[in-house]
């Protein structure tokens, strides 16, 4: 079944700890996103990655880190930088540039503690 | 800078009557307006795009550069339409999109 998995889809951290949310797609998509998604606000864009070993600082990069060694993956790190971590993540990946379709995977909530 | 801007948090309508989100954007180029849907227990997804002038689940929307307007038309809700609805740009290359911060449509019996 083809698409993108986010994992854990619940995470719950105490304060200081650094936290790793997982996004895998077997779509063979170049491109890949992570958005917060807060009530209200909308979704904000964290990170992308065009192509592998290549990312770029999206609006609200301050306090996450990514990594994009492999086609397939784009992990998330939630670093205790950031200050107010609480949220919903949702990872993305596109087919290719300019196409404005973006495919979601199911999100993953943090909560700290 | 782009900016998306959705005034109504939620909208309550019943079903057959006509249904219209808001949408107005801000962006000096020109620019590709999108708008995505997440249904209950679904993942996000695109519903439709300026650039292809479709019909999608009876749902339009009309790119009006004079106002900085895409709002998202229904001629008669259905149950089935609730959901949250995102309005969306893409200024530049490539998909970093700008997202607005939804409306959530209720359609009541």
């Amino acid at each position: 079944d083809g698409g993108i998995t986010q994992s854990p889809k619940y995470l719950f951290r105490k304060e200081g700890q650094n936290v790793t949310l997982s996004c895998e797609q077997n779509l063979n998509h170049d491109a890949m996103y992570w958005y917060r998604q807060d009530p209200g606000q909308g979704l904000r864009l964290i990170y992308y990655s065009q192509i592998v070993n290549d990312f770029q600082k999206g609006d609200i990069a301050e306090g996450y880190s990514v990594s994009r060694e492999k086609k397939e993956s784009f992990p998330l790190t939630v670093t205790s930088a950031q200050k107010n971590p609480t949220a919903f993540y949702l990872c993305a990946s596109s087919p290719g540039p300019n196409t404005g379709e973006l495919f979601f995977g199911e999100g993953s909530r943090l909560t700290v503690l | 800078a782009q900016r998306v801007t959705q005034p109504e948090k939620l909208l309550s309508v019943f079903k057959g009557a006509p249904v219209e989100l808001k949408c107005n954007y801000s962006y000096s180029g020109s620019p590709e307006l999108f708008w995505y849907v997440q249904y209950s227990r679904q993942r996000l997804q695109l519903l439709l795009r300026h650039i292809s002038r479709e019909s999608i689940k009876g749902f339009t929307a009309d790119l009006n550069k004079g106002e900085t307007s895409f709002h998202l038309k229904k001629p008669f809700a259905q149950e089935e339409d609730s959901a949250m609805y995102y309005c969306a740009l893409s200024g530049q290359a490539g998909n970093m999109l700008t997202f607005g911060g939804g409306t959530r449509l209720m359609v009541k019996p």
